[in-house]
């Protein structure tokens, strides 16, 4: 079935250093999505990526698919205390059931 | 636009007893769905819905029925709450097949005593 493994489970940075989250699965996906849910808040999408190889950028936080589309990572540049929160990467292999890695809950230290 | 809703915010239960989470979402999506989110284990899905009348299992479903007679509703039903069931629960809501994305509601904070 349906299975995306993300790591880290945890992240504390100091506040101006760069943070990374990946997104593993066995099988080939059809699209991956991110999302940021603050503390105490619900998920907000982030991102879609669909094609193999393909990089996006919003301002500080750079999105990518793995060239096999079968891992994403989500990099954040010089972090900041607004960028706190769980990220979680999601993906539904073109069906209607979207299954949600684990999360990587990132503390920002200022 | 107050897109999805869900009732009520913080809910607690005995074990045993039974009620509905409300969900309900005004922005004409087809695709509804229900997830549970527990410490260290992500965001599990539990039963989704693809139009009036269509209901399926998650990752999660025991212990939890659904119905959706409206295109707007999609409630979660608890029959005989159990302590295995205390979390937050999230409704969500897309306007296409796996590849739109989800709105989620504020959630609904549950526990079972």
């Amino acid at each position: 079935g349906q299975q995306v493994m993300q790591i880290p489970q945890y992240q504390h940075v100091q506040e101006g250093e760069d943070f990374t989250t990946y997104c593993n699965s066995s099988t080939t996906l059809s699209n991956i999505q991110w999302y940021k849910q603050r503390p105490g808040g619900h998920p907000v999408f982030l991102i879609q990526l669909v094609k193999s190889g393909e990089v996006k950028k919003q301002k500080r936080l750079t999105f990518q698919f793995g060239e096999a589309k079968k891992n994403s990572s989500l990099h954040i540049t010089a972090t900041q205390t607004t960028d706190v929160g769980t990220y979680f990467c999601a993906e539904s292999s073109g069906t209607y059931k979207y299954i949600f890695g684990t999360g990587t809950r990132l503390k920002v230290l200022a | 636009n107050a897109g999805v809703t869900q009732t009520p915010k913080f809910q607690v239960l005995k074990t045993g007893q039974s009620m509905t989470l409300q969900c309900a979402q005004d922005m004409n999506h087809e695709y509804m769905s229900w997830y549970r989110q527990d410490p260290g284990m992500g965001l599990r899905l539990i039963h989704y819905s693809v139009g009036a009348g269509i209901t399926d299992q998650g990752e999660v479903p025991n212990g939890y029925n659904v119905s959706r007679s409206t295109t707007e509703d999609f409630p979660l039903r608890l029959l005989s709450a159990a302590p295995s069931q205390t979390s937050v629960y999230f409704c969500a809501s897309s306007s296409g097949q796996g590849k739109s994305p989800l709105h989620f509601g504020n959630g609904t904070r549950l526990t079972v005593t």
